[in-house]
């Protein structure tokens, strides 16, 4: 079992669509969870944190569910601009530092 | 205001050859770390290093990988005797001192390796 699962998609969406994406991780001791997201050939990049209470920034809103190990990634109103990769990224509890990434979902916004 | 800086952009080698890539944090970071991306696949970690130390090598591979981060300069992830399997994006990324709570790393735009 992969220790961070999306669904790859692609998700096509209409401009003005809401998309939902989900995540689900394996080990019980993660400790900070992000999503980045990632332009063809390009580097990741934050696009936000996500912290047990839920948190919104504009038009993207994330969750996680400690008890399910489950984060999700809500975007309203798409823009053609949203296209990407988005990555679902957790870091265990403990003195190692480095990311578990997930294979990301590949989200395309149609005008 | 300089993020991280990998060079280079593209490196081709052919089978055998040495393969160096640099990353240069970000000003005031001290923690570095190196993924690898194969086509189609997700980022896999590789090593975190802190100036002079090799903090967590598990994601190296154990032969013909090594990575340092020496007290003046770049951090170098040297490839020896690459294979065509080695063909991928590595990223570097960075992180300051003392977020240990949430570990926020930035990345540089990777150096993509291609073994002919």
């Amino acid at each position: 079992r992969k220790e961070v699962e999306q669904d790859p998609g692609p998700f096509n969406v209409p401009e003005g669509a809401t998309v939902a994406f989900n995540c689900t991780y394996s080990n019980s001791a993660s400790q900070s969870f992000f999503w980045y997201r990632q332009d063809c050939r390009k580097e990741p990049k934050l696009l936000m944190s996500v912290y047990s209470s839920g948190n919104e920034d504009g038009r993207f809103t994330a969750q996680l569910n400690r008890a399910s190990q489950y984060i999700s990634l809500l975007i309203r109103d798409s823009k053609l601009s949203d296209s990407a990769t988005y990555l679902c990224v957790v870091n265990e509890r403990g003195s190692a530092r480095q990311l578990t990434f997930g294979s990301g979902t590949q989200l395309t916004v149609l005008p | 205001n300089a993020g991280v800086m990998q060079n280079p952009r593209h490196l081709v080698r052919r089978r055998g050859q040495e393969a160096r890539l640099r990353c240069s944090p970000v000003k005031g970071h001290s923690h570095v770390y190196w993924y690898r991306q194969l086509p189609e696949e997700g980022l896999k970690f590789m090593v975190y290093l802190q100036k002079e130390n090799i903090i967590d090598e598990s994601g190296m591979p154990k032969e013909r990988f090594s990575a340092e981060f020496p007290k003046e300069g770049p951090s170098i992830l040297r490839i020896q005797q690459v294979v065509r399997g080695d063909s991928a994006a590595y990223f570097c990324a960075s992180s300051p001192l003392g977020v240990q709570a949430k570990n926020i790393q930035y990345f540089g735009a990777g150096t993509r390796l291609s073994v002919l």
